[in-house]
């Protein structure tokens, strides 16, 4: 149980284009998800909190225009990142909690990684 | 920011147990303690958590000092897929990594 998928699992793309990024829970209903960004030989940042049916919440420091979240349904959280650049080349991973329990467990997805060439 | 303080890098031999403290010295009173571990290049891996009392399950045990200000992971029979580098987490809602500890199990 507790599966988080990712999709893409790597993409490469031009500088300027935009890039989606899929994460689902596959066998649990998840109110929330969140998104954070691991660059080589660091830890994980969080980037922000994704909340089903209304606004993401964003850490300090991340650009809600340029990282679109969107939480449509209790399963599927998406990422887009708008106009990229080389420096948003990292890796990508989400989370998501059960909301079927009281406990703030965090279940992550196996990540995307994102080169911006 | 990160709340908890660990080694950057710890050895273990294989078959050995694997000890892994963690200082979380401004913990909250209604604030779980997390362990994960990230296997190069993979997602992080849930392994344990608990609020006060001491918690085990089939990955590894977590022992929870009374005052609640450091805890442990003890992994009982290290293997070398354990390699890792591990994660103590410290929070109610949102999670903010430090940088966690590189356990190298060696032959």
């Amino acid at each position: 149980g507790a599966v988080v998928s990712q999709h893409p699992s790597w993409v490469i793309c031009k500088s300027g284009t935009s890039v989606k990024i899929e994460c689902r829970s596959l066998d649990f209903q998840a109110t929330t998800m969140f998104w954070y960004r691991q660059f080589p030989k660091q830890s994980l940042m969080l980037m922000a909190t994704s909340n089903e049916g209304s606004k993401a919440t964003y850490e300090q420091g991340v650009e809600k225009d340029k990282f679109l979240i969107n939480h449509a349904s209790l399963t599927l959280s998406t990422l887009t990142v708008t106009s990229a650049h080389p420096e948003d080349s990292s890796f990508y991973i989400c989370s998501a909690r059960d909301a079927s329990l009281a406990e703030e467990t965090q279940y992550f997805g196996p990540g995307t990684r994102l080169l911006v060439l | 920011d990160a709340k908890t303080t660990q080694p950057t890098s710890m050895d273990c031999a294989e078959g050995r147990a694997a000890n892994l403290p963690c200082n979380h010295s401004t913990i909250s009173g209604n604030e779980y303690v997390y362990w994960y571990r990230q296997i190069h290049s993979q997602g992080p891996q849930y392994i344990i958590h608990g609020l006060k009392n001491n918690e085990t399950n089939e990955m590894a045990s977590l022992i929870i000092t009374e005052d609640r200000k450091s805890s442990t992971l003890i992994l009982p029979h290290a293997t070398l897929r354990d390699t890792a580098v591990y994660y103590c987490i410290v929070g109610f809602n949102k999670f903010y990594f430090g940088s966690g500890t590189k356990l190298n199990v060696k032959p």
